[in-house]
């Protein structure tokens, strides 16, 4: 079964911490992975998407890393800030299917 | 570039009634979801379409949900009769050929 898990479920950082997020999954014939922001009341926005032959993707403060062969997966988040307050979603691709996890709720405090 | 649109945003409904949601997925994306995000969940996939065809309905509770995409572009989520359970946010996304997949705000529904 594709399963993905994510650890912490909640997080609660002073401003200016570099924290990391991460997500682990059972199944690693993925064919890519993405990491979604989801504010409250909101969609989902992509942050990163690893394609399966690469090892990490970066996007200002953001940095994700991908092993496959491990199934993990982590998202760095440098120098925090209050407005990275949110709950990061990580989706796993089988095929056409992505898989998500429930996620882990951030609360950057000022 | 427009996004995913949907509606309407926010629904309450009484058990045993029906809802019909809306989406229409940005222009030239051939591919569709239809996703259920129960809350402190991660989203679940309800249906894919690429154009107007299913590509995968395997977790659509198709007793009481139904969905279409009659001429390839918008598209309708129906629940009938509704369950308590139902209560959830409802993701439409959309894809172009395999890339990033953008989702609308949801359509939140409440059942009592």
């Amino acid at each position: 079964k594709q399963e993905v898990t994510q650890i912490p479920a909640a997080l609660s950082v002073p401003e200016g911490e570099n924290l990391v997020l991460n997500c682990s999954f059972t199944d690693s014939a993925i064919y890519n992975l993405q990491w979604f922001r989801q504010d409250p009341g909101k969609g989902l926005t992509s942050l990163l998407l690893i394609q399966s032959s690469q090892r990490e993707q970066t996007s200002g403060r953001l940095n994700a890393s991908l092993d496959k062969s491990s199934g993990r997966s982590t998202l760095y988040i440098a120098a925090s800030q209050p407005g990275d307050s949110a709950t990061y979603l990580c989706a796993v691709e089988y095929g056409n299917k992505l898989v998500f996890g429930a996620g882990t709720i951030l609360r950057v405090k000022s | 570039e427009a996004g995913v649109a949907q509606s309407p945003r926010y629904k309450i409904i009484e058990k045993r009634q029906s809802v019909a949601f809306w989406c229409n997925p940005i222009s030239g994306h051939a591919t569709l979801y239809w996703y259920q995000q129960i809350l402190g969940q991660g989203p679940k996939l309800l249906i894919q379409f690429q154009n107007n065809g299913v590509v995968d309905d395997s977790q659509l509770p198709k007793d009481r949900f139904s969905a279409e995409r009659l001429k390839g572009v918008d598209s309708t989520l129906k629940i009938q009769p509704a369950k308590l359970e139902d209560s959830a946010v409802y993701l439409c996304a959309s894809s172009h050929s395999g890339n990033t997949i953008y989702f609308g705000e949801g359509s939140w529904l409440t059942v009592v």
